[in-house]
């Protein structure tokens, strides 16, 4: 069974460092790979979405790569603000949607 | 572990028929459950927000009559697609949270795989 995991768990940065968070998962047969954000009390807003045949995706500041022979993607924050304090989820997509524990991202203004 | 059962895994119909789709949560209460789709190729996407004993709040370009929502219980919310059409084939999740706006996880269910011939 696919297990996805992200490290770290939680994130504490001052404003405008550049940050990066990662997932791994253990079956590389996936569909695709992809970035959500959680505010508390919310549903998940997509952030990126990464097809199995593409390395790399970019929106705005964001940055998700994928590597599937190694089984890890990143997420890189640029210039990080407080608005982008959230908990960051990541999916691995085949069958099933197998989602990461998440990474809680913190930024202090 | 906490866990969401969502059924029917997989609905092949034909159009015009209204699907319902279940998502529990079996060892939690959940106030707060959230609905997804995903067509392919595409992110997932939120579809509506459900509220235990409250209507529920659709998200942008979701129609509220052709997707109803029943959240009635702590631990059931129900996804409607009524008189479903062939565009309405695709991915649907749920997920369910203790609720509140406490950042407590999600807990997701398996999905169900919609066709409509």
């Amino acid at each position: 069974k696919q297990e996805v995991t992200q490290i770290p768990a939680a994130l504490s940065v001052p404003e405008g460092e550049n940050l990066v968070l990662n997932c791994s998962f253990t079956d590389s047969a996936i569909y695709n790979l992809q970035w959500f954000r959680q505010d508390p009390g919310k549903g998940l807003t997509s952030l990126l979405l990464i097809q199995s045949s593409q390395r790399e995706q970019t929106s705005g500041r964001l940055n998700a790569s994928l590597d599937k022979s190694s089984g890890r993607s990143t997420l890189y924050i640029a210039a990080s603000q407080p608005g982008d304090s959230a908990t960051y989820l990541c999916a691995a997509t085949g069958n099933q949607f197998y989602f990461g524990t998440g990474t809680s991202l913190t930024v202090i203004p | 572990g906490a866990v969401v059962s969502q059924h029917p895994s997989r609905v092949i119909c034909k159009s015009g028929t209204s699907v319902k789709i279940e998502c529990r949560s079996l060892d939690f209460q959940a106030t707060t459950m959230f609905w997804y789709r995903q067509f392919p190729k595409q992110s997932l996407m939120l579809m509506a927000t459900s509220n235990e004993g409250s209507k529920a709040t659709y998200e942008q370009g979701v129609e509220k009559d052709k997707f109803l929502i029943n959240h009635a219980s702590l631990t059931l919310s129900t996804l409607t697609v009524t008189s479903a059409h062939p565009e309405d084939s695709s991915f649907y999740i749920c997920s369910a949270s203790p609720g509140g706006n406490s950042n407590q996880p999600q807990h997701f269910g398996d999905g169900t795989r919609l066709s409509i011939l």
